[in-house]
This record gives C-alpha cells, structure tokens and sequence, in this order.
C-alpha cells in the first residue's frame, strides 16, 4: 500500500507571494491534517479534515488555509508569505473512525524557503 | 493550550546500551503515541497506547501509559546505529499536540 505522498517535496518562494502544498493520503483513510515544523516551535498542528470539512484547527492566523477533495486528497495554502513560514510542512492521513483514528500517518514533508 | 515535555532533550548512547525516555504533559491524554522521525523524513508511528498502565511492545521498543494519564515513557532495548533519530510522544487533545522531542545518538 503507498504512503503519504506530498508534492512538492521542495520550494522556495519570495516574502509576499502565496503558496499551495499538495497531500495525497494512504489509500482508504479519510481523515487528513497538516502540521508545521520548525527548529523553534517544534511541530505544531495547523489544521484536520475529513470528508472535505475542516474538523479541527490549531492557532496559526488566517494565512493559512486548506481544503480536502472528495478523493480525500488535500491542499494547503499560505497566501502573503512571511520569512517565519519558511518550515517542513508535513502531512499525516487516518482512518476516519474508531481509536485508528488517532494513528496517523506522515508523508515526507514540503520543505518550504521563504526569501 | 497543552503542552508536552520530553525528557531528556538528548541521548547519546553507546551501541548496546538500553535507552529510556519520558513525556509529561500537565493535562490528561486518553491517549498516548509515539513517533520517530528521521532527518529529512516525516515522523513514522512507533506505539500507540490507549489505556492508563498499558505496557505495549514494539520489538525492542517498549512503551507505557502513565497511571496518572499525564505521562508516558519509552524504552529502547539493546540500540542498534538505526535508532538514531528524533523520538516525539504525541496525543489528542481538542488538536494534536506533540512533544518537544528527544534526539538520540548512537555510539558505534
């Protein structure tokens, strides 16, 4: 069974600008959430889906946004790019019921540059 | 919102040697995880552990729920060169919050 894949796996964009990250999850889970990595923050959970809704969402400000298809794949975007985003964007994908629901799975990662 | 520290923040061991570590959290988890993570790579779940005083194995890897419900610990048997990495308890509150980590070091 394939994993999390994340595309692209590496970017670099300019303060300002917007960026749109990509998540395909494990084949059957439903559920899908993406975190932000840094050295300072450590990882920190930004936002869940399941069933292209937006179950849950951690303290990032409204930069930050998401959606999920009925495919149950998931983009990420971040409009107005601050040099504090430049992170490891990582997502993790589920199963949608039952205690499994907590046992996520990470993809590699979107290593994010901001200059 | 909840926080989960990890002790120690790093380990350097010798090849051998048997590792234990440890995460707190000042709230109650119905539910403990442990994840590694490697350099350049997403963290891959270890052990998940869903009652308090569980005590659940992963081959050498051994994790156990905290009676209390506000710890967890891990401990790594005999370690081996591959054990090295970042090891991150994690748990679900109203999001999911992970710990702060702990890098281990292996000595050949």
């Amino acid at each position: 069974k394939a994993g999390v894949t994340q595309t692209p796996r590496y970017l670099i964009k300019t303060r300002g600008q917007q960026v749109t990250l990509s998540c395909s999850p494990i084949s059957g889970h439903r559920s899908v959430s993406w975190y932000q990595q840094t050295p300072g923050q450590g990882l920190q959970f930004l936002f869940e889906y399941f069933s292209e809704t937006q179950r849950n969402k951690g303290n990032f400000p409204g930069r930050f946004s998401g959606r999920q298809f009925s495919n149950s794949r998931s983009e990420m975007n971040v409009s107005t790019l601050e040099l504090g985003d430049s992170a490891l964007y990582l997502c993790a994908s589920s199963l949608a019921g039952g205690l499994a629901v907590y046992e996520q799975y990470f993809g590699p990662g979107t290593r994010l540059t901001v200059t | 919102g909840q926080q989960l520290n990890q002790s120690p923040q790093s380990m350097f061991i010798q090849e051998g040697e048997d590792v234990s570590m440890n995460c707190t959290s000042s709230s109650i988890f119905n539910t403990w995880l442990w994840y590694k993570q490697d350099p350049g790579e997403g963290p891959v779940l270890l052990i998940a552990l869903y009652k308090a005083g569980e005590l659940t194995s992963n081959g050498r890897l051994t994790a156990q729920f905290g009676i209390t419900r506000k710890d967890s610990f891990l401990n790594i048997s005999a370690s081996i060169p591959s054990d090295v990495g970042i090891y991150f308890c994690a748990g679900p509150g109203n999001q999911f919050y992970f710990g702060t980590g702990t890098s281990l070091t292996v000595i050949p």
